[in-house]
């Protein structure tokens, strides 16, 4: 089946640092949407892609159809920046069903 | 507000009894969605309707029906729960707008199985 794989697990940044995250897709995929999931568990929509680039704040996605990947750049941290984010992605082959495969997700840490 | 709404927020139970949760989209999406985030937090779509009807539905144990009045609304029952239910329970909504269907998520219904 559909399988998106996320790095890394877990990542800690100091206040003011960026980093990355990626997805790597086994399949092709239609579109890609990013989250961040807050301490009270609430998926709060960061970007939907179906290709190139998007970018709002200090957030900036990625999606590579044709190469099978997605990135998402955190840029200058902030503490409320700390969650777990997810990357999900919409399988070309399932036509009218618009299922998300999920990632494993990234815990991020923001240290002050 | 426009978002999406679930009911309970949190519901403990003992197996084998019977629960359900509520889920309102007032977004006019014309899709809705279950997903089963497990504890070691892995989200897995459970089923998706259209328009109430059925379009997904993944390999889900028969205990678990979802139930849709209309195309606001997508109820999830389950019949005789057992201790591997214990997950949080997130409906979403979408709608094709603009050559994009972003998912919208509720905050989730957490199950506790004694």
């Amino acid at each position: 089946g559909d399988q998106v794989e996320q790095s890394p697990s877990a990542l800690s940044l100091h206040e003011g640092t960026g980093s990355a995250l990626r997805c790597n897709f086994t399949t092709t995929m239609r579109a890609v949407q990013w989250f961040q999931q807050n301490s009270r568990g609430s998926l709060i929509n960061l970007f939907y892609l179906a290709s190139g680039t998007k970018e709002n704040g200090r957030l900036k996605s990625t999606f590579n159809s044709k190469e099978s990947y997605s990135t998402l750049h955190i840029r200058d941290a902030q503490l409320e920046d700390s969650g777990t984010y997810f990357c999900a992605a919409e399988s070309v082959a399932t036509g009218g069903n618009n299922k998300l495969t999920f990632g494993q997700g990234t815990v991020l840490s923001v240290i002050p | 507000e426009t978002a999406v709404f679930q009911t309970p927020n949190y519901h403990v139970t003992q197996v084998g009894n019977e629960v359900s949760f509520n889920c309102k989209q007032t977004l006019g999406h014309d899709t809705m969605y279950w997903y089963k985030q497990d504890s070691k937090k892995l989200l897995k779509i459970m089923f998706s309707y259209n328009n109430k009807q059925l379009i997904v539905n993944e390999t889900v144990p028969r205990r678990f029906s979802p139930q849709s009045s209309d195309k606001a609304h997508l109820n999830l029952r389950i019949k005789s729960v057992e201790p591997e239910d214990s997950a949080v329970y997130l409906c979403a909504s979408s709608s094709w707008t603009g050559g994009e269907d972003t998912q919208y998520f509720g905050p989730g219904t957490r199950l506790l199985v004694l």
